[in-house]
């Protein structure tokens, strides 16, 4: 089975960057898509990019100028960067495969990311 | 962006009832449209993609409907199970937008 767990620091102080970690089982991230959204207090989802099966990225372009998607395939990680945060910011992180780009089938527990000083 | 109207913003039913939630797009998506259903506390869970296609595993009386800028998610008999927050989100473009989601309560 599918499993995705997303691991990183639940705070983060304002200007530092936001860096998490999916961790995938079942499944090679050198298949598919692999993205990260985010779910803001108040229930607003945003996707925020994917990563897919070939290491080519796809970004919001809210967000293109400080986010990154990368990933490890000998570890079967792929992981997020998002510099220069503020409070808005402040979200739930979730990473999900993207599959064949119809839908998100497989997500993670998500990860809570308070960003305060 | 395409933006995703999403309605009602909460509902709720009886147990048995038929439920009806709707999105809107901004402009046609062609039918690349999926919902998904969070529970509290929990990850979301994909129930419809490509409109009306019902992801393996996802009870039958989920069923999505809809063509060009309309879509709807119905629930056929409401369970206990059923009460949970649910959003559609589009594929057709990106970046990939969601609604707003809806509340659904058991009454």
């Amino acid at each position: 089975e599918v499993q995705l767990q997303e691991s990183g620091p639940g705070l983060v102080k304002p200007s530092q960057s936001l860096s998490l970690t999916c961790s995938v089982t079942g499944y090679s991230i050198t298949s598919n898509y692999w993205g990260w959204i985010r779910k803001f207090p108040g229930n607003k989802m945003e996707w925020m990019g994917y990563i897919s099966y070939s290491g080519s990225t796809s970004y919001n372009p809210s967000l293109k100028s400080r986010i990154s998607i990368t990933r490890d395939t000998s570890k079967n990680q792929f992981f997020l960067q998002l510099n220069s945060v503020t409070t808005e910011d402040t979200a739930t992180y979730y990473c999900a495969r993207w599959r064949n780009t119809y839908a998100f089938d497989y997500w993670g527990q998500g990860v809570m990311v308070t960003v305060s000083s | 962006d395409i933006q995703m109207t999403q309605s009602p913003a909460s509902l709720s039913a009886s147990l048995g009832e038929t439920v009806s939630i709707e999105c809107l797009a901004s402009e046609g998506i062609s039918n690349d449209l999926a919902w998904y259903q969070q529970k509290s506390g929990k990850s979301p869970q994909l129930l419809i993609y490509a409109a009306s296609r019902l992801q393996d595993g996802v009870p039958s009386r989920f069923s999505g409907s809809g063509s060009g800028t309309r879509y709807s998610l119905k629930i056929s008999g409401m369970q206990p199970e059923d009460e949970a927050d649910y959003f559609c989100q589009q594929s057709y473009k990106y970046p990939l937008t969601f609604g707003s989601g809806t509340k659904l309560e058991i009454k």
